[in-house]
């Protein structure tokens, strides 16, 4: 079983100050995590994965986020929020290698920015 | 360019109908997946399909029905069994082999009058 919490529905933020959205997950197995980004009525894109190895991943538009196992967590940062980031964000894990890739979405994290 | 098309873009349908949503990829992925989103909920799994002529149900499958006769079309047809299907439908595709990354159409949003 797995399941996805995201901390606070909606994160808002100045232009150029830091992004954090918190990511909290459970899983019966090693994970493979992964952050999505979708901007209104569009779909989602991949910002970054997690799947082994470097803890730290980089994605797209800045964007970093942390694995940590003891404290189940995979939060995304950023260090200077642009106005473009505004947009919703969703974390996801599925199980990893060798398990059946079905994802748990978290519920999603509205961004907003202001100038 | 590959990717995946939803169509259309916006669809409105009168209570008591069915009504059928296109997914098709060009991208050779083998698995695909329907997802309903609403408000506050994140993506809920309708359906997903790893192979041509077989699918699953995932945690919301009632009032839903799918098809997979090609790799590179998965529609999605709301029935009029579904009592709520004013949503934002997403599909998506997976390649089953040394990938683990899903791919998602643009979204079709449904309302139902």
């Amino acid at each position: 079983a797995q399941s996805v919490t995201q901390l606070g529905s909606h994160v808002s933020v100045s232009e150029g100050a830091l992004v954090l959205l918190r990511c909290n997950y459970s899983s019966s197995v090693p994970p493979y995590l992964f952050w999505y980004v979708q901007y209104p009525n569009q779909g989602l894109q991949l910002l970054l994965k997690y799947t082994t190895g470097a803890t730290l991943v980089k994605g797209i538009n800045g964007f970093e986020a942390e694995f940590k196992k003891s404290e189940t967590s995979f939060h995304l940062t950023k260090p200077s929020a642009h106005m473009s980031d505004a947009a919703e964000y969703f974390c996801a894990v599925t199980p990893g290698a060798g398990g059946s890739y079905i994802p748990t979405f978290g519920r999603g994290t509205s961004l907003i920015v202001h100038p | 360019d590959g990717g995946i098309t939803q169509s259309p873009k916006y669809l409105f349908r009168k209570e008591g109908q069915n009504v059928t949503l296109s997914c098709e990829q060009n991208l050779n992925h083998d698995a695909m997946y329907w997802y309903r989103q609403d408000p506050g909920q994140g993506l809920r799994l309708i359906y997903y399909s790893q192979i041509v002529n077989d699918f699953q149900k995932g945690d919301i499958a009632e009032g839903y029905s799918v098809s997979r006769e090609k790799k590179e079309s998965f529609p999605l047809t709301v029935t009029s069994a579904q009592k709520n299907p004013t949503a934002f439908y997403l599909c998506a595709s997976r390649a089953l082999i040394n990938t683990d990354t899903q791919y998602f159409g643009p979204g079709t949003r449904l309302t139902v009058l």
